[in-house]
């Protein structure tokens, strides 16, 4: 139950596609969910997060959806760059464990030119 | 990196050594953590604290021990470093009354 299932393993979109990273989790406690990137020898940043009480956020080119009734939320990168390619992963978290991650096992994507 | 520092940032040991690796911080922040990355594994907590001198385990904690003397810095000791033990070590922060966590630049320890 305290899993999160992150999809796809690996992605390859072209420039200016819009690739979509899943993730998906048991755990309804779960209250705080990120979405970090991480780029070859990199520590991972925070890139965007979002809370139950608010289905999509939007930081510049990046959105999270999120959809609390099927347990679900994505990352959509809108006029991907081949900048954007790098490891993105999700996580979750909640006041009962304090707030310590439950990560997804990553996405590598790659934008072609 | 969120004034998260990470030293070494590369070590190659030999099995049976011990080594210490050192996270420093300059935000203030109460918690600290510990983790591994390895491919197909994606991060894994090892330790983390939540105050001087209090911690606790993570899902990955045999063969680890930790410390943390002062607010800012927070240390990882392999007693003994193992094969199984090579990896990227990265050191992560998070404020008090806040759920982000930030991460240092990693470490990469090669035990050979």
């Amino acid at each position: 139950q305290q899993q999160v299932k992150q999809s796809p393993q690996s992605l390859i979109v072209q420039k200016g596609g819009i690739p979509i990273i899943n993730c998906a989790y048991e755990n309804t406690a779960f209250d705080y969910f990120p979405w970090y990137q991480q780029f070859p020898g990199k520590g991972p940043a925070l890139l965007i997060a979002i809370r139950p009480d608010v289905s999509e956020k939007k930081e510049g080119r990046f959105t999270i959806s999120f959809n609390k009734s099927a347990k679900q939320f994505s990352l959509h990168i809108m006029d991907s760059q081949p900048g954007d390619s790098a490891t993105y992963f999700c996580a979750a978290s909640s006041l009962d464990s304090n707030y310590q991650l439950i990560w997804g096992a990553g996405t590598k994507l790659i934008i072609k030119p | 990196d969120a004034g998260i520092t990470q030293s070494p940032r590369h070590k190659v040991t030999e099995t049976g050594t011990p080594v210490t690796l050192r996270c420093h911080q300059t935000e203030n922040h109460r918690y600290m953590y510990w983790y591994r990355q390895d491919p197909g594994h994606g991060l894994r907590l090892i330790h983390y604290s939540y105050g001087v001198k209090d911690t606790d385990k993570g899902e990955v904690s045999d063969g680890y021990s930790v410390s943390r003397s002062k607010t800012e810095d927070f240390l990882l000791t392999l007693e003994s470093a193992t094969s199984s033990q090579t990896s990227v070590y990265f050191c992560a922060i998070r404020g008090g009354n806040t759920y982000e966590q930030y991460f240092g630049p990693g470490t990469r320890l090669t035990v050979t």
